[in-house]
């Protein structure tokens, strides 16, 4: 099952580090997504790309940012990483903006900052 | 923006009874409502959606109701089994390029 695949699984690096999670898509998808899973569980929609366009930005420090080499990879960097940042971070895709089809997501990466 | 909330937040069924969770949302113009089930250290993957112009989905043992009138859906499960035990997630999307999820119910089916 490698319709969305996330690298690394597991990251765990001190406080002010930089860090990279990269995602890729293999379902032809022109739509894909960076979510925040917090301790708590809940799921938080950080980015979306369309593309390689970004059409979502929430709320989120810009100590993150969102790169889409071509639209079947959308990575995540992180600056000057933050206790709070420790979550799981989900990468999904869809196939397009604007359908009403669901997300497909990717297995997770676990990152937790000491 | 759009808030989605659901409830309970935790539910411990017997195996084989039926398991409720229901979500709210709070903006009209939402037409578009997937469920995911998430097991322990898994990804969420999509178990039933329901669209707006619908008021009730079917498949086996899930259902799905919405009332657009009141803005809640729910997620209904019969016949419970062990393996149903995990983490569900309800989600609203607007224009279908965003999905606000649910704080997620935590399913126990006790054997």
């Amino acid at each position: 099952d490698t319709a969305v695949s996330q690298t690394p699984k597991y990251l765990v690096t001190q406080m002010g580090n930089d860090k990279s999670i990269k995602c890729e898509q293999n379902l032809g998808h022109d739509t894909m997504y960076w979510y925040k899973q917090d301790s708590k569980k809940f799921l938080k929609i950080m980015f979306s790309y369309n593309n390689k366009e970004l059409i979502i930005n929430e709320t989120v420090p810009n100590r993150f940012s969102p790169k889409s080499p071509d639209k079947a990879h959308l990575n995540l960097h992180i600056n000057s990483l933050e206790l709070g940042d420790s979550a799981v971070y989900f990468c999904a895709s869809s196939p397009r903006t604007g359908w009403m089809e669901t997300q497909y997501f990717g297995p997770g990466t676990r990152l937790l900052v000491l | 923006g759009e808030n989605v909330e659901q409830h309970p937040s935790t539910l411990s069924v017997q195996e084989g009874d039926s398991a409720v969770i229901k979500c709210t949302y709070s903006d009209s113009a939402s037409n578009y409502f997937p469920w995911y089930k998430q097991e322990l250290g898994k990804r969420p993957q999509l178990i039933i959606d329901i669209r707006s112009n619908v008021g009730e989905k079917k498949d086996q043992r899930i259902a799905v109701t919405l009332n657009k009138t009141a803005k809640h859906f729910s997620l209904h499960i019969t016949e419970t089994q062990p393996e149903d035990s995990a983490v569900y997630f309800c989600a609203a999307s607007i224009n279908f390029n965003k999905f606000y999820f649910g704080s997620g119910t935590k399913l126990n089916v006790k054997p």
